[in-house]
């Protein structure tokens, strides 16, 4: 069993500061981890993935994750917010190794970027 | 490749009418999925195909929905007869097979907007 639980629904930063948008997992597996992003009128594209190599993860765009095993969390940041990263992100988790079948997705968290 | 591709982008209709959302997978990917996107529920997955069978369909709402994979460049989501709260975006989606580096990513297209009047 898998669930993923994205712990804000909205967030709202100002242009040039840093990006925090926070996910915890939660597998009976060893998983992989996603982030996607998606910006208005669009499809869901990745922005980054962690598949047990390094536990820091680089994205497209600036951003990164990293994978905390103990605290079973999977954070995205960016040092300085950009107004084109106003978008919907969706943290996913799945068993490593799986294939797309076994993907589960949080519920999203909007980020805002105020000028 | 161009990616998946979704039409119509956009498909207003009237209740009662029947509506056909199609997807073309991109080419080599093995698996194929539907998902709905509404505010209340968020991303829905419907059903999914691999190498056009139907594998798991207990997302379907109801059997005014249904879907089919005829070959491995084409697939279609038919809602008949529609209803207004079937008004969302939906995503058709494909990925490589088990066992390939990356298998477990999604390419998603970029959706079929329904309005159901």
């Amino acid at each position: 069993a898998q669930s993923v639980t994205q712990l804000d629904s909205h967030v709202s930063v100002s242009e040039g500061t840093p990006v925090l948008l926070r996910c915890n997992y939660s597998s009976s597996y060893s998983p992989s981890l996603f982030w996607y992003v998606q910006h208005p009128n669009k499809g869901l594209q990745l922005l980054l993935k962690y598949t047990s190599a390094a536990t820091l993860v680089k994205g497209i765009n600036g951003f990164e994750a990293e994978f905390k095993k103990s605290e079973t969390s999977f954070h995205l940041t960016k040092p300085s917010a950009h107004m084109s990263d106003a978008a919907e992100y969706f943290c996913v988790v799945t068993r490593s190794g799986g294939g797309a079948d076994g993907l589960t997705f949080g519920k999203g968290t909007h980020l805002i970027i105020q000028p | 490749d161009a990616g998946v591709i979704q039409s119509p982008r956009h498909e207003v209709t009237e209740m009662g009418q029947e509506v056909t959302l199609r997807c073309k997978p991109i080419s080599g990917h093995d698996y194929l999925f539907w998902y709905r996107q509404t505010m209340m529920r968020g991303l829905e997955l419907l059903i999914y195909f691999n190498n056009n069978v139907p594998i798991d369909d207990s997302g379907m709402p109801e059997d005014r929905f249904s879907a089919k994979m005829p070959n491995a460049s084409f697939s279609t989501l038919k809602i008949q007869p529609s209803e207004p709260r079937d008004s969302a975006v939906y995503f058709c989606a494909s990925s490589m097979d088990r066992g390939q580096s990356g298998a477990n990513v999604l390419t998603f297209g970029a959706g079929s907007r329904l309005t159901v009047l």
